[in-house]
């Protein structure tokens, strides 16, 4: 069965500082999919940034970038110039390649601070 | 990217009735809706996978008779919460895709049942 593990409950970083979240993860698949969501205290979950497995070029989104390393199942964010409003639970997922019903399969989350 | 709207936002009902919450793609059709339960602090856990027309597939430990998934069109799904008691209040929140894309989230029903 596929896991996802978010090692760090809480995180806290200074006002433009860079942040790096970590996540692992177990499959036995080849392709799938790897995201980072964000969920603020207004519990909406935003999609952050997404990963496809075949894909040797790590995925970036203006401030977000990722550390894919697929042979060591580990997919971290790094979250660079850290704003007040990056202040969120993050969730590290995956999703297994094909099929409409795939589910994401969330790890436990990690509580980011963000210090002025 | 594309919208799921959810509705109500937040709900207080009594023990014992029936609580109705509506999900819906308003900008595409949703092949595939995901209902989740969020406690506070903690991750999302997936609770049943709706296929448009199609009986819910339920999550193991999730009672099927308790919460009534609906989803009888590809544009709106819903989950019924029965005869609902204390322990039932939580945070819902739904998910739905088309065929491969990404699935996008509804805001969340904060459900408390006095």
């Amino acid at each position: 069965a596929q896991t996802v593990t978010q090692s760090q409950p809480e995180m806290s970083v200074q006002e433009a500082e860079t942040v790096t979240l970590s996540c692992t993860y177990d499959t036995s698949e080849s392709d799938y999919y790897l995201f980072w969501y964000k969920q603020p205290p207004s519990r909406q979950m935003i999609l952050v940034i997404r990963q496809e497995a075949y894909k040797q070029q790590n995925a970036t989104e203006n401030r977000f970038s990722v550390n894919f390393q697929k042979a060591a199942k580990s997919f971290s964010l790094k979250i660079s110039d850290s704003q007040l409003g990056d202040a969120a639970m993050y969730f590290c997922a995956y999703r297994p390649y094909g099929g409409a019903t795939n589910k994401l399969i969330f790890g436990t989350g990690t509580l980011l601070a963000v210090q002025p | 990217g594309a919208v799921v709207s959810q509705h109500p936002s937040w709900v207080i009902c009594k023990s014992g009735t029936s609580v109705k919450i509506e999900c819906r793609s308003l900008d595409f059709q949703a092949t595939t809706m995901f209902w989740y339960r969020q406690f506070p602090k903690q991750s999302l856990m997936l609770m049943a996978t709706s296929n448009e027309g199609s009986k819910a597939t339920y999550e193991q430990g999730v009672e099927k008779d308790k919460f009534l998934i609906n989803h009888a069109s590809l544009t709106l799904s819903t989950l019924t919460v029965t005869s609902a008691h204390p322990e039932d209040s939580s945070f819902y929140i739904c998910s739905a895709r088309e065929v491969n894309t990404e699935a996008f989230f509804g805001q969340g029903t904060r459900l408390t049942v006095v």
